[in-house]
């Protein structure tokens, strides 16, 4: 299993803005994965997000509008660039512990509202 | 491309009766089907994997490849199951999870 943190947990946001959210873990994981909960959606998988490595963005998310940072086997940011009111949601760190098991962990979401 | 289908958002039933969540996907290969539940004020967790074949808190669910589908069963609905279910697959090989839309079940006692 994993306990997975996130920061900020809500926040509200002037448009044009760009806020980063952190995600830290208790454990040493490969696999990290960004999504993104819009109000009254599923979720979405913005990217995945592996040690070492450039992230691999889902079609329709690119990394002008979204950087990822992964600099340890521990922590991971996502930056929400240059905000507009359609990036208000919930965005969730989520992690895998086994190989390729499908078992996510989630964060508890940051819930960003974008005025 | 991969598509889950839940095609109820939401679902009431009473305390003691049966309850279904349906769950219908798209895959052309041989997937790996997931629930997730979110209970409230709590963060979303697994519930259970079709490849483990187990029940998990009076939960079972059946992968039917004829009818590509996946439903959620329990035969007597407690009212701590009531929760935001989510639906996931995950193709052969891959990585990432493609979730459903989720279907908000409400016990009512």
């Amino acid at each position: 299993s994993a306990v997975i943190s996130q920061k900020p947990s809500r926040d509200i946001c002037q448009r044009g803005t760009s806020l980063t959210i952190q995600c830290q873990v208790d454990s040493q994981v490969t696999m990290m994965f960004w999504y993104r909960q819009q109000p009254g959606q599923s979720l979405t998988l913005i990217a995945t997000a592996n040690q070492g490595s450039e992230a691999t963005y889902e079609s329709g998310f690119v990394i002008d509008k979204f950087p990822i940072s992964r600099p340890n086997l521990t922590f991971s940011t996502l930056t929400v660039s240059n905000m507009s009111p359609e990036d208000s949601s919930i965005y969730l760190c989520s992690v895998e512990t086994g190989w390729n098991t499908g078992e996510l962990f989630f964060g508890e979401g940051s819930r960003l509202t974008v005025l | 491309a991969q598509r889950v289908t839940q095609p109820e958002k939401l679902l009431s039933v009473f305390k003691g009766a049966p309850v279904e969540l349906k769950c219908n996907y798209s895959y052309s290969g041989s997937p790996e089907l997931f629930w997730y539940v979110q209970y409230s004020r709590q963060r979303l967790q697994l519930l259970l994997r079709h490849i483990s074949r187990e029940s998990i808190k009076g939960f079972t669910a059946d992968l039917n490849k004829g009818e590509t589908s996946f439903h959620l069963k329990k035969p007597f609905a407690q009212e701590e199951d009531s929760a935001m279910y989510y639906c996931a697959l995950k193709a052969r090989g891959a990585q990432k999870l493609v979730f459903g839309q989720g279907t908000r079940l409400t016990i009512n006692p």
